[in-house]
């Protein structure tokens, strides 16, 4: 089993590219999360789905757009990237229900010069 | 406002010695607490998790936590710590208002010295 696949594992970009984080899961699950982690600071929500064709902000949306027209698959996108957006992004995902965990993906690190 | 607190940014331990990583919630309503964690250049792994039940949450790699109502803290123990249990550890809890959110903490980075 695969669980949760992240791609790219690593990009560099330049201020002002765009770029698209791809999360693929093979667990059925419904619930699908964008996170940001940074030092000191833990994770931070971006984005979630609770399901296919819904998005919700989280915490800290501003630069971030996502999408999830497939049950499987959560995708990011970064419009204009800026150097404050360096981190490492984390997808998960879980089943429905408040009692079940997440399922994290190894992360996509992201340097913005 | 939900919250997690993790009071502790590292704790060291000896091998061999007991390990406890301290956590403590706010929620309103019942607690869904999950412990995770994450090994150098991975994501997190789910450890264990409390639902209700015995206070006692037994998880994987010989970790088990104690919920405490009263204290309204989800401690992460183990009896024994070996070299390997060097990583970092969150806690996490399951936002009871209705928006499907998992609240985290800041992470304790656990090293146990040989």
């Amino acid at each position: 089993n695969a669980g949760v696949t992240q791609t790219p594992k690593f990009r560099v970009l330049k201020t002002g590219q765009s770029m698209t984080l791809l999360c693929a899961q093979d667990m059925n699950h419904e619930y699908m999360y964008w996170y940001r982690q940074d030092p000191g600071m833990g994770l931070r929500l971006i984005h979630y789905s609770v399901g296919e064709g819904t998005t919700a902000k989280g915490e800290v949306p501003d630069g971030y757009n996502v999408s999830r027209l497939k049950k499987q698959n959560f995708l990011l996108g970064l419009e204009s990237a800026a150097p404050s957006q360096t981190s490492v992004y984390f997808c998960a995902s879980s089943y429905w229900g408040e009692n079940q965990p997440q399922h994290f993906g190894d992360g996509t690190r992201l340097s913005i010069l | 406002a939900q919250s997690v607190a993790q009071p502790e940014d590292q704790v060291n331990v000896a091998e061999g010695n007991p390990l406890t990583v301290k956590c403590t919630y706010s929620v309103s309503g019942n607690p869904y607490l999950f412990w995770y964690v994450q090994y150098p250049n991975r994501g997190l792994q789910f450890l264990l998790k409390y639902i209700t039940g015995d206070n006692l949450v037994k998880g994987s790699y010989g970790f088990e936590a104690e919920f405490n109502k009263s204290q309204t803290s989800f401690h992460l123990k183990k009896p024994s710590a070996l070299v390997s249990d060097s990583a970092l550890y969150f806690c996490a809890v399951r936002d009871t208002s209705g928006t499907y959110k998992y609240i985290f903490g800041t992470g304790t980075r656990l090293k146990v010295l040989a």
